[in-house]
């Protein structure tokens, strides 16, 4: 398997609060991944990462921002939480060449109330 | 815009038979997609894949098959095990963009 872990696993906040999610991964992998699972809606790509310090916006990142400051390294930060951002987060990871099928963490489920 | 579309949200089969999950796509930027296997409680798995240069890919019991003209993909998998009981996402590498899913059962 490959090495990715996300933490926290669950984490229950509060409406306005920031959250940050965070990514670690030990295969030194340049594209890093944020997507979250809803139901009816399957996965969405939130932010990507291409190399430290490279992101990009996917379909849904409103209300979201990334930071990749190491490699190893991909956070989520949610800076005033809403309840819409309630969803399960998975963090992916790939190789060089974008025809490189991804690598996904175990999840983040986040109950916003 | 680019879309991928599972149109079957769920699928149940026989143990022993086959199974057939579809998936549709506009405007893929490199005709590559990949098919994952997602369980309860747990991330999503890489199954297989197949890009443009070729119309079949197969890996054990899984099968893909790529319909580039009809913008078409279809995962087989025979026979179809309880093990396979999971939600299986179809993904277009090239946008990033998955369908929604579709949960298949296999019955013992």
């Amino acid at each position: 398997d490959a090495g990715i872990t996300q933490s926290p696993r669950h984490k229950v906040t509060e409406t306005g609060t920031p959250v940050t999610l965070r990514c670690h991964q030990t295969e030194n992998h340049r594209y890093m991944y944020w997507y979250r699972q809803d139901p009816g809606h399957g996965l969405r790509l939130i932010h990507y990462s291409y190399g430290v310090k490279d992101t990009d916006k996917g379909e849904v990142s409103d209300g979201y921002s990334v930071s990749r400051s190491k490699t190893e390294d991909f956070l989520l930060t949610l800076e005033s939480a809403t309840s819409s951002q309630t969803s399960v987060y998975f963090c992916a990871i790939s190789g060089e060449s974008s025809y490189n099928e991804q690598f996904f963490g175990p999840g983040t489920r986040l109950t916003v109330l | 815009d680019q879309q991928v579309k599972q149109n079957s949200p769920s699928l149940s089969v026989q143990e022993g038979r086959i199974s057939i999950l579809n998936c549709d796509y506009t405007n893929s930027m490199f005709d590559y997609f990949l098919w994952y296997k997602k369980y309860p409680a747990e991330g999503p798995t890489f199954l297989i894949s197949i890009s443009s240069i070729k119309d079949k890919n197969e890996d054990g019991r899984f099968t893909v098959f790529l319909n580039k003209s009809a913008k078409h993909l279809s995962l087989h998998i025979v026979p179809s095990q309880p093990g396979d009981s999971a939600v299986y996402f179809c993904g277009d590498q090239g946008n990033l963009i998955f369908g929604k899913g579709t949960k298949l059962s296999v019955k013992p």
